[in-house]
């Protein structure tokens, strides 16, 4: 059975400092991962994907993760953080063949002080 | 930029009503998902659908649910008979591949 754990439920970061989430999958083949980002009331955005390739991932709002298959996660990473990056953060994981049947983290909630 | 469209945005019904969610997924995708996530608690897939018959569905999507692609275009859930407990935020979620899914901005359902 496929699973994550976000062991972070709420991260307080201040505005300008690096911000990691972490997060730990089980699955029992190759991993799709996935970073989602949620704005109070809002939809799921993707941040990033991993399939293949390189470890390190590049997303949109200058977020990045690393997949490291030996520890099982898949981090999420800013070098700064902005006030408009306070939000909930959710890690997913799917297979080849259904990453759209993705399990999801129960997130990680982001506060931002100024 | 292209993006899942869902309506209404909010739906409110009296227990034991039915309800369509419906979806309009990006044009040409052909993998298409729901998923809820009830207040304050994680996202849950629910059901997958492709080439016009479900492909998985999950322990919560019971006799009550159902999903249809009626007229080629709209995606729909129809939940038969309301639940308090059904009250969450529904999203549907689109793909060309079975590798992605781009998700909507999701429909919040309450049940009084």
């Amino acid at each position: 059975a496929q699973s994550v754990t976000q062991p972070d439920i709420h991260i307080t970061v201040s505005e300008g400092a690096s911000l990691e989430l972490r997060c730990n999958y089980s699955y029992g083949a190759t991993p799709y991962l996935f970073w989602y980002v949620q704005s109070p009331g809002q939809g799921l955005q993707l941040l990033l994907k991993y399939f293949s390739g390189d470890t390190l991932v590049q997303g949109i709002k200058g977020f990045e993760a690393e997949f490291k298959r030996s520890q099982s996660s898949f981090n999420l990473r800013k070098p700064s953080v902005h006030w408009s990056d306070a939000a909930e953060y959710f890690c997913a994981v799917g297979g080849y063949t259904n990453a759209g049947k993705s399990t999801f983290g129960d997130g990680t909630t982001l506060t931002v002080k100024p | 930029e292209p993006e899942v469209t869902q309506t209404p945005s909010h739906q409110v019904t009296q227990m034991g009503q039915e309800v369509i969610l419906r979806c309009v997924p990006i044009s040409n995708h052909l993998y298409f998902y729901w998923y809820r996530q009830i207040l304050g608690q994680k996202v849950e897939f629910l059901v997958s659908f492709y080439n016009n018959e479900i492909s998985e569905k999950s322990e919560i999507f019971d006799d009550q649910f159902s999903v249809e692609r009626p007229d080629g275009s709209n995606f729909t859930l129809k939940i038969r008979s309301t639940k308090l407990e059904d009250s969450a935020m529904y999203f549907c979620a689109t793909g060309i591949r079975p590798t992605e899914a781009f998700f909507g901005q999701g429909t919040r359902l309450t049940v009084v």
